[in-house]
């Protein structure tokens, strides 16, 4: 049973980088054909998918923040990351990292609240 | 970008009751289309996938149908379990785009 975690700063000042690290137990990350992917909730808001990965090294993002975001995977270490650049208070959010098979999530980490403040 | 659109966007039931939310989308998707539970502080929880095929371990009270661009889930007998936020989500062409969420709520 696959089991992620989301870990990263919980406050990030406005125009900086939002950094945060998905580790993923129960399984190896580079054993599986699963994207890696990162979805986020604004406070009292709906699901935005921001982007996956895919064991390939290919990436898919959302075209809304294609320009400020990167994916990628640390297979040594298990885990997959999400770099948010340039962010402004519209990015505070709830980002969760999930996975699974056949375009869906099966496995979602529990999330975690980044807000973007001075 | 293809539009997901749910409706209602919330419910107040009865335990016991029969709660169906549509998920419309604004171009065809065929059968890529999955189904979530939320509840408040939580991650979402996958419930089916392929419009129609259940996760194992979710209640056979719950199930899906549709294909193209028309899809429902349907609760046959609410639980109290079951008051929570559902989302649809396509998966047939990027980017995943989710509905804005349907709140089921205690009537």
């Amino acid at each position: 049973q696959l089991q992620l975690q989301e870990s990263g700063p919980g406050l990030v000042k406005p125009s900086e980088t939002l950094s945060l690290t998905c580790t993923v137990s129960g399984g190896s990350i580079s054993s599986r054909s699963y994207p890696w992917g990162w979805i986020r909730q604004p406070p009292g808001k709906g699901l935005e998918w921001i982007g996956s990965i895919y064991y390939s090294g290919d990436t898919y993002y959302n075209p809304s923040l294609k320009s400020r975001v990167t994916i990628s995977v640390d297979t040594s270490k298990n885990q997959f990351s999400l770099k948010l650049s340039s962010v402004i208070a519209a990015d505070t959010a709830v980002y969760y990292c999930a996975t699974g098979t056949n375009r869906k999530f099966d496995y979602w980490g529990q999330g975690t609240l980044v807000i973007v403040s001075s | 970008d293809i539009q997901m659109t749910q409706s209602p966007s919330s419910v107040s039931a009865s335990v016991g009751d029969r709660v169906t939310i549509t998920c419309r989308a604004s171009q065809g998707i065929s059968s890529w289309l999955a189904w979530y539970q939320q509840k408040p502080g939580k991650a979402p929880k996958f419930l089916m996938h392929a419009a129609s095929s259940l996760q194992s371990g979710v209640p056979s009270r719950f199930s899906g149908s549709g294909s193209g661009t028309d899809f429902t889930l349907t609760i046959s007998s609410l639980q109290p379990e079951d008051f929570a936020t559902y989302y649809c989500q396509q998966a047939n062409s990027f980017p995943w785009t989710f509905g804005q969420g349907t709140k089921v709520e205690i009537k």
